[in-house]
């Protein structure tokens, strides 16, 4: 089945200070998805990318949909302490039993103030 | 436009009892997924369900079973429940099969 690879597994980093993760897959995926899920509550879908090389932005986040399609990253700049969290990565195929979302194991990512 | 609603928020059973878990989408979506979240395992996909469907399975045991109603709203069920069953059962739904999902907050389920 599909696996995805999400690095790092977690990260401590200083208020202020830029942030990358990615997620590498075995497969090829059409859409590729990034969420933060804080303590007790469901994950918050954070970007969504559909094309292959796609840069896009939210805030401080930039993802990008890799051209191979079997990766994506995700950036946070002047990273805050509100931004401490789990990020996952979530790959999407096409057609049949593809369409359900497959999830990286996250990176949990500490911000010390 | 109101979110995935997820109820209960949490449960307490004992081993071999059964379980209902219930998943409103936001409104207008008609796919509702489930997943198994644990902190060794991650997020699991359990099923989905589209139109009233079952259009995708995971590798889960046949304890693990779900419906969706004409409303789209889904429930979970889970037959004589293990330990092991305890973890966050997150829903979410989307407009269709192959766009983005929205999660609800999930339930947190304890067997003891």
């Amino acid at each position: 089945g599909q696996q995805l690879n999400q690095s790092p597994q977690s990260m401590f980093i200083q208020e202020g200070e830029d942030v990358s993760m990615n997620c590498t897959s075995s497969s090829i995926f059409n859409t590729w998805l990034w969420y933060k899920q804080e303590p007790g509550e469901g994950p918050v879908l954070l970007i969504a990318l559909y094309k292959a090389g796609e840069l896009t932005s939210n805030g401080r986040l930039t993802a990008q949909f890799g051209i191979t399609r079997k990766d994506s990253f995700l950036n946070i700049s002047a990273s805050i302490p509100s931004d401490v969290g789990i990020y996952f990565c979530a790959g999407q195929g096409s057609g049949g039993s593809n369409y359900k979302l497959t999830f990286g194991k996250g990176t949990l990512l500490t911000v010390n103030p | 436009k109101a979110g995935v609603t997820q109820t209960p928020r949490y449960l307490i059973k004992t081993r071999g009892q059964q379980v209902t878990l219930s998943c409103s989408p936001i409104s207008g979506h008609r796919s509702v997924s489930w997943y198994q979240q644990t902190p060794g395992q991650g997020l699991q996909f359990l099923f989905e369900y589209f139109s009233e469907t079952q259009r995708n399975k995971g590798n889960f045991p046949g304890r693990f079973s779900g419906r969706q109603f004409s409303n789209s709203r889904s429930e979970m069920n889970v037959s004589t429940l293990e330990l092991g069953d305890s973890a966050l059962y997150l829903c979410a739904s989307r407009v269709s099969v192959n766009t983005e999902a929205f999660f609800g907050q999930g339930t947190r389920l304890t067997v003891v």
